[in-house]
């Protein structure tokens, strides 16, 4: 079975530039979560997906973060524009069910904003 | 306010002893707790998981306990070995929905 899979691994950009990182779930996954998670902290939901429909993007910065995820399968998190505080690990995940249950991450986006 | 607290950033046992790595969280609410592990340059990846109507829950070498009146749960290795290196995660939801994540415990298994 594939994992869930994420690109770039890396990127680093300038402030105030946009960037968008793209997640594609394990197959059959309804629930999407994108985390953020920076350097000495665990990581924070950022936005929830249950197929196409956000279920929670209460803590997503909505004045410069946004996601979607499309025909409920693939999703992208932009950013634009990018502050320093963005800099963070930021992470996908997936799980059969709508519950946290198991939930299977990616690799990582590491995201470095000079 | 952070509802998840994983009091020692680092923890350091010798092969095939015991380690035990603590949780402690403040919101009544939650239900529902896992114990992730991450390695460097991976992400989190599920260990084990219980639930507030259970007070342990085992799986090979991996124990949780979860103590509701304290608030507080652990996770013990038994035996430790090296691979279990790496940074252990302490998440806890309400009824499986949204998980807040602790700052994690490094665990490094010395040979």
């Amino acid at each position: 079975e594939a994992g869930v899979a994420q690109s770039p691994r890396y990127k680093i950009i300038e402030k105030r530039q946009s960037v968008a990182f793209w997640c594609n779930p394990i197959s059959g996954h309804a629930t999407l979560y994108w985390y953020q998670q920076i350097l000495g902290q665990g990581p924070k939901l950022l936005i929830q997906f249950q197929n196409n429909g956000v279920v929670d993007d209460s803590q997503l910065p909505k004045d410069r973060f946004s996601a979607e995820r499309l025909k409920g399968v693939d999703s992208t998190l932009k950013i634009q524009p990018a502050k320093l505080e963005d800099s963070a690990v930021y992470l996908c995940a997936s799980s059969q069910k709508q519950g946290f249950t198991e939930a299977f991450f990616g690799q990582g986006t590491r995201l470095t904003v000079v | 306010d952070q509802q998840v607290k994983q009091n020692s950033p680092s923890l350091s046992v010798q092969e095939g002893r015991i380690s035990i790595l603590n949780c402690d969280y403040t919101n009544s609410m939650f239900d529902y707790f896992l114990w992730y592990k991450k390695y460097p340059a991976e992400g989190p990846t599920f260990l084990i998981s219980i639930s507030s109507i259970k007070d342990k829950n085992e799986d090979g070498r991996f124990t949780v306990f979860l103590n509701k009146s304290a608030k507080h749960l652990s996770l013990h290795i038994v035996p430790s070995q090296p691979g279990d290196s790496a940074v252990y995660f302490c998440a806890a939801s309400v009824s499986a929905g949204k998980s807040t994540f602790g700052d994690g415990t490094t665990l490094t298994v010395k040979p």
